[in-house]
């Protein structure tokens, strides 16, 4: 059974910190994905990434792939309000194609 | 484009009733997906297909069913709900060459 544990639970911070979120497995992954969910609503894909030792961004967020395809880390730099909401990563296990799991989520709560 | 299309977005049942909930997407892809939502455990993984007329089982498959007749529905069957069945319940898909799954808004279900 492959597992995916993302770490903080819960974040809370003030606008203009940066904050790391990580997710990390004993299992390899062929692909990895960041979501993010805003309350009510599914989930939105933030990147993939796929290669080992990857590193991906997107303004403020950088995304990164372990070298042994293992982990991933979402760093944002400077936070802002507007980054509020539930992070998620995702990993597709090599060779099990179609199937994708979920960690279990990051709260990431900025104040002004 | 609708996208991802999930049918009802609430309902309420009672214990030991059955009902479906309905999945369709309008974006010709290939794999489908059915996960639950609670609190602090992220998304589980229920049920997916990798195409029409195949599909395996998830993280937590029991007191559910699937089928994949068609490209484009992915119905998931619940024959007998459990209180522990409450839940929010989202469906996905993405294409054969993308990584990332479009997701559904969610059907929010209460067993009572």
């Amino acid at each position: 059974t492959q597992l995916l544990e993302q770490s903080p639970q819960f974040l809370s911070i003030q606008e203009g910190e940066n904050l790391t979120v990580y997710c990390n497995s004993s299992s390899v992954f062929s692909s990895l994905q960041w979501y993010r969910q805003e309350p009510g609503e599914g989930p939105v894909l933030l990147v993939t990434v796929v290669t080992g030792g990857e590193v991906k961004k997107l303004k403020r967020l950088t995304f990164q792939f372990g070298d042994a395809r293992k982990d991933s880390s979402l760093h944002i730099t400077a936070a802002q309000p507007g980054d509020t909401g539930l992070y998620l990563c995702a990993g597709a296990p090599d060779n099990q194609g179609g199937k994708l799991i979920f960690g279990q989520g990051t709260e990431l709560s900025v104040k002004p | 484009n609708a996208g991802v299309t999930q049918t009802p977005k609430f309902q309420v049942l009672k214990t030991g009733q059955s009902m479906t909930l309905q999945c369709a997407q309008d974006m010709n892809h290939e794999y489908m997906s059915w996960y639950r939502q609670d609190p602090g455990m992220g998304l589980r993984l229920i049920h997916y297909s990798v195409g029409a007329g195949i599909t395996d089982q998830g993280e937590v498959p029991n007191g559910y069913n699937v089928s994949r007749s068609t490209t484009e529905d992915f119905p998931l069957r619940l024959l007998s709900a459990a209180p522990s069945q409450t839940s929010v319940y989202f469906c996905a898909s993405r294409g054969t060459y993308n990584y990332g799954y479009t997701f559904g808004s969610g059907t929010r279900l209460t067993v009572v």
